[in-house]
Parts: C-alpha cells; structure tokens; sequence
C-alpha cells in the first residue's frame, strides 16, 4: 500500500530556513503536494510538483523532488512566526481515482 | 480561488443521535468529493470517495452503515454520522476536485469537529 513519512516535529528560529522532509513508495505517483493545516482549520494547499519536475520555486518556497529516491522537500526561507503550523505532504497517483495519500504531518514551530 | 465551504465547524452531540456535515463547492462543480476524518495529532485518513448521482466509494474498514455519505448535486455532499459514540468524536474535513483542473487540485473545508458525549 502507499506509505508516505514526514518526521514529525522541526523547530526554528524566526528568520532560519526551514526544509521539511518527505518520503514515499508508490513509484507510480503523478503529483506531490504540500498543504498548510493551522490549528483548528482545514488544509490549505502551498505548492505542488509534477513527478517528472525536479525542483519548483515559488516565492519563499522551494520544493526538491529526488524521484529515485522518492524524497520531497519543501523548504521556506526567512521562517516566519506565522509559518508555525502542521505541514503535510500529499501523494497522487495514477490510477484514475485522483485521492491524495497523506503523509503524517510535520509540526513546524518558530521561535521568535 | 476555490472555496469549499462546510457545515457546521462544530457540533457537541449525545450518544446515539445522528449527525450530519454538509460540504458545498462555493464557486465550482465538483464531481467527485472525498472525505477524510483526522484523529488528534494525526494525518488525515481517507474515509471515503463521494460522485454525484452515484453511490460513495468507502476505504478499507470504514463502515458504510455508520458514515452515510449522499452526494445528491454538483455542489453538495452530506456525511451523516449515524448513532454516534464517543469514539467518532474527531475532525472530518471534506476536499473537492474542480472538473477543470487537470492536475487534480483539491481544495479542502475547514473542517468540522464532532464531539459525542
């Protein structure tokens, strides 16, 4: 079955980068994505990469993608307080159903 | 952007009611809707995948008899919680993929807490 890790807790300091890991299985993935969840809320999507992408910039967001070794990253520069959140890789794969496989999250935390 | 809209955020029940969430696509028709419940400090499961006009297709050990999912429009999926227990106390947040969107994005609610006593 599909499996997808994060480690499970990161801290930084206000303005430090942070890089969030990721790694999953399912070879036959078609798009990796990155959601946002603050406290109390639903998911909100920050970025996404297509499989045969490498590497997508967008703003204070960096997403690496290692596709042989099945390891996503996504880094944030300039690490701000509002940045402390639970951050979340996703998985789709090709088979048609188009659902996103999660992976367990990742709590950011910055210290001022 | 998108915006998918549930309700309601917060709803504390008794035991052996029956509960229902609501999730609309605002701004979009959405044929297909899923629906995923979140444990504390957990990742979110997938519970099941709504289609409009036909019946939810359910994941692996989730009871279909207890989550009744109706997915009666384009806009509009309902996840009914029948006689609830504590043990289905948790976040369920639903997500909808707009049709035109070729690389399956799919927006999310906010989510709704459900507190059985």
């Amino acid at each position: 079955g599909e499996d997808v890790e994060q480690s499970l807790f990161l801290s930084v300091r206000e303005g430090d980068s942070s890089v969030i890991n990721c790694t999953y299985t399912d070879s036959s993935s078609t798009y990796l994505y990155w959601y946002k969840q603050e406290p109390g809320a639903g998911l909100q999507l920050l970025t996404y990469i297509f499989s045969n992408m490498d590497m997508k910039q967008d703003q204070r967001l960096t997403v690496l993608l290692n596709k042989k070794d099945k390891h996503l990253s996504l880094r944030i520069a300039d690490t701000q307080t509002g940045d402390s959140a639970i951050y979340f890789c996703a998985e789709m794969q090709d088979t048609g159903a188009n659902n996103l496989f999660f992976g367990t999250g990742t709590r950011l935390t910055v210290i001022p | 952007g998108a915006v998918v809209s549930q309700h309601p955020s917060w709803v504390i029940c008794k035991s052996g009611t029956s509960v229902k969430i609501e999730c609309r696509s605002l701004d979009f028709q959405a044929t297909t809707m899923f629906w995923y419940r979140q444990f504390p400090k957990q990742s979110l499961m997938l519970m099941a995948t709504s289609n409009e006009g036909s019946k939810a297709t359910y994941e692996q050990g989730v009871e279909k008899d207890k989550f009744l999912i109706n997915h009666a429009s384009l806009t509009l999926s309902t996840l009914t919680v029948t006689s609830a227990h504590p043990e289905d106390s948790s976040f369920y947040i639903c997500s909808a993929r707009e049709q035109k969107w070729p690389t399956g994005e799919l927006f999310f609610g906010e989510g709704s807490r459900l507190t059985v006593l």
